[in-house]
Parts: C-alpha cells; sequence; structure tokens
C-alpha cells in the first residue's frame, strides 16, 4: 500500500532563515505531488504541484520554492523566511486516472516563523 | 476560476443528532467532488468522492454526499453523529483536465454529549 511521510512534523525557525520540507512518498510510482498550506478558517491554498521529476508548478507567488529530485521526493523551500510563512504544510500525491484522480495527504509540518 | 463555498463554519451537534453540512461548487463543466475529514490532531483523510454514476455517494463511518448537479452542491450527510465524529470537514471540487482541486474553507464540527 502507498503511504506518504513529511518531516519534521514541527518547526520552528526564525525571520530570515532558510527552510527545507521534505516530503517522500513509498507504494506508488510517477505520482503527482502536491504542497498545500492550510491557514486556520481558510482551508488549503495549493503552492505547487509536480507532474514528473523537475517538473513543477507554481499556483501562487510566494516566498517559497519546490524541487522534485527524485520521483517520490518533494522539497519546499524558502532561501529567507517571512513571518507570514507560517503555517501548517501539507503534502499530498495521486496518480492520475483519465482526470478522476484522489489525492491522499501527508501528516503535515507545523512551522513557526519568529 | 472554481471555487467552493461551505457556508457553515462551525457546527454544534448533540450525539445522535442528524447532520447536514453543506457544500456548493462554482464551475461550468464536469466536476470531481470529494469531502475530507481532519480528526484532532490527525491528518486530512479521504472521506467520500465522486466520479461519475450514482449521485448518492456513500463514504466510511456512516456519513453519505449527494450530488444535485442542478444545485452546484455536493452536500454531506450523517443520519446519527456520534462524539468521535468532532472534526473539521473540507468539501473540494476538481474540473476536468488538468485543474487544480480547490478547498472550502471546512466546517468544523464539534459533538457534545
Amino acid at each position: 500500500s502507498q503511504t506518504i511521510h513529511q518531516w519534521p512534523a514541527t518547526l520552528v525557525q526564525p525571520v530570515g532563515s532558510p527552510l527545507s520540507l521534505e516530503c517522500t512518498v513509498e507504494g506508488t510510482s510517477n505520482p503527482n505531488l502536491y504542497w498545500y498550506r492550510q491557514a486556520a478558517g481558510r482551508g488549503l491554498q495549493l503552492l505547487f504541484y509536480s507532474v514528473g521529476i523537475g517538473q513543477i508548478s507554481s499556483e501562487v507567488p510566494q516566498n517559497l520554492s519546490a524541487s522534485r529530485p527524485q520521483d517520490r521526493q518533494f522539497i519546499l523551500s524558502s532561501k529567507k523566511l517571512l513571518l507570514s510563512d507560517s503555517g501548517f504544510y501539507l503534502c499530498a500525491w495521486s496518480v492520475s486516472s483519465g482526470g478522476a484522480d484522489t489525492q491522499y495527504f501527508g501528516p503535515g509540518t507545523r512551522l513557526t516563523v519568529l | 476560476a472554481q471555487s467552493v463555498s461551505q457556508h457553515n463554519h462551525h457546527v454544534i451537534l448533540s450525539e445522535a443528532a442528524s447532520l447536514e453540512l453543506g457544500c456548493n461548487y462554482s464551475y461550468g463543466g464536469t466536476v470531481n467532488l470529494f469531502w475530507y475529514v481532519q480528526y484532532p490532531g490527525q491528518h486530512l483523510q479521504l472521506l467520500l468522492k465522486y466520479f461519475s454514476g450514482d449521485p448518492l455517494v456513500k463514504g466510511i463511518k456512516g456519513f453519505e454526499a449527494e450530488f444535485i448537479k442542478s444545485k452546484f452542491s455536493f452536500n454531506l450527510r450523517k443520519p446519527s453523529v456520534q462524539w468521535s465524529d468532532t472534526a473539521e470537514y473540507f468539501c473540494a471540487v476538481k474540473g476536468s483536465g488538468n485543474t487544480p482541486l480547490v478547498f472550502g474553507k471546512g466546517t468544523r464540527l464539534s459533538v457534545i454529549a
């Protein structure tokens, strides 16, 4: 069966510091991968998605970037964190099935920028 | 652009009460519809989904949802809630092709004894 891992689970970083959040998927090949940010009372906001290695699409201009160095690895990064980057970051995966694909979510990373 | 509205921000019910959470979307074409649930301290889980066929979809834990195309709605229902149903519920919609999955803002359900 497929599983999705995210780490770290929680992170406290000072403003201006770099960021690297990692997401890995097991048990499937060539998944679509997604990064979301969840804010209280605002639902989930799609940040990036990737349909393959090295292919990244950005949905919202951010102080963030994403990379996919391996088929089942998706990394969210920032060179300099802002206070507004605090939030709950979720990674998700899906496998395309004629457009009817279902996304499955990881446990998330709680990021606090001080 | 697609949008999803969940009109109830917070719903409080007593155990055994019936539940209906509203979800309306705006999208003119074919849609795939989802309800996700996030229990306290847990990650987002798929509750049920609709792709095609019978518009009444049954999910896990006794939940069901009905797709009413004419009303652009996909309301979630459960005849009798339990304390363990306390969670946040998210409706999500995906249009055809390479369109993103769009989430509503969520409805927090609190079930009291």
